[in-house]
């Protein structure tokens, strides 16, 4: 048990869609980092924010966007959905900027299917 | 962040240590390395980190070579939970945790 939550748990969406992942870090952490894992794969970075702010990002187009709020919640949207978005969606939180000795605790993920 | 290279699978019998191998050649002096596990689509769990010395937890042990070119990770009583895939991961300040395959351990009854 990581305290790390995301929701939904699964989600189906069409072509062309928006969608919107939520995630809900560890009080008292300052950094969450999304990433993206398909299937048989190892995750992928996607971006990270750290007090609210962008702090990097992964080789993944601008309709992957997020926000941090102060409330340790945090979103990943994604806009005109593709059929290769089909993926499980990770949140990893952490106090400080991960990397740099810190330590990443990871939710459950959110399993988005795009038809 | 340096490329590791490990194995792509290994068995191991339950009850007895698991020795997996990661091969990290290019690390640099600040990167850590780090092992995360992932059990059938769950979300990877953080399992340990060490920067230069030797590191034991409840989970596991990190065998980190002088010149820091090679890491072990050991399970010492593997337990059938254990199953997962394990990855060896070496990260710099600029935080992004790449995956690479893994490696995928059964352990057998």
């Amino acid at each position: 048990e990581t305290g790390v939550t995301q929701s939904p748990t699964h989600l189906i969406k069409t072509r062309g869609q928006q969608v919107t992942l939520r995630c809900s870090s560890q009080s008292g952490h300052n950094t969450v980092s999304w990433y993206q894992q398909a299937l048989g794969q190892g995750p992928q970075f996607i971006f990270q924010y750290y007090r609210e702010e962008e702090n990097g990002r992964g080789n993944f187009p601008p309709r992957f966007s997020g926000l941090q709020f102060p409330n340790y919640s945090s979103e990943l949207n994604v806009n005109a959905l593709e059929l290769d978005d089909s993926a499980l969606y990770l949140c990893a939180s952490s106090f400080g900027l991960a990397g740099a000795g810190d330590t990443q605790y990871f939710g459950p993920g959110t399993r988005l299917t795009v038809l | 962040d340096a490329k590791t290279t490990q194995p792509p699978s290994m068995d191991c019998a339950e009850g007895r240590a698991a020795n997996l191998p990661c091969n990290h050649s290019t690390i640099s002096g600040n990167e850590y390395v780090y092992w995360y596990r992932q059990i059938h689509s769950q979300g990877p769990q953080y399992i340990i980190h060490g920067l230069k010395n030797n590191e034991t937890n409840e989970m596991a042990s990190l065998i980190i070579t002088e010149d820091r070119k090679s890491s072990t990770l050991i399970l010492p009583h593997a337990t059938l939970r254990d199953t997962a895939v394990y990855y060896c991961i070496a990260a710099y300040y600029d935080y992004k945790l790449s995956f690479g395959a893994g490696t995928t351990v059964t352990v057998r009854a």
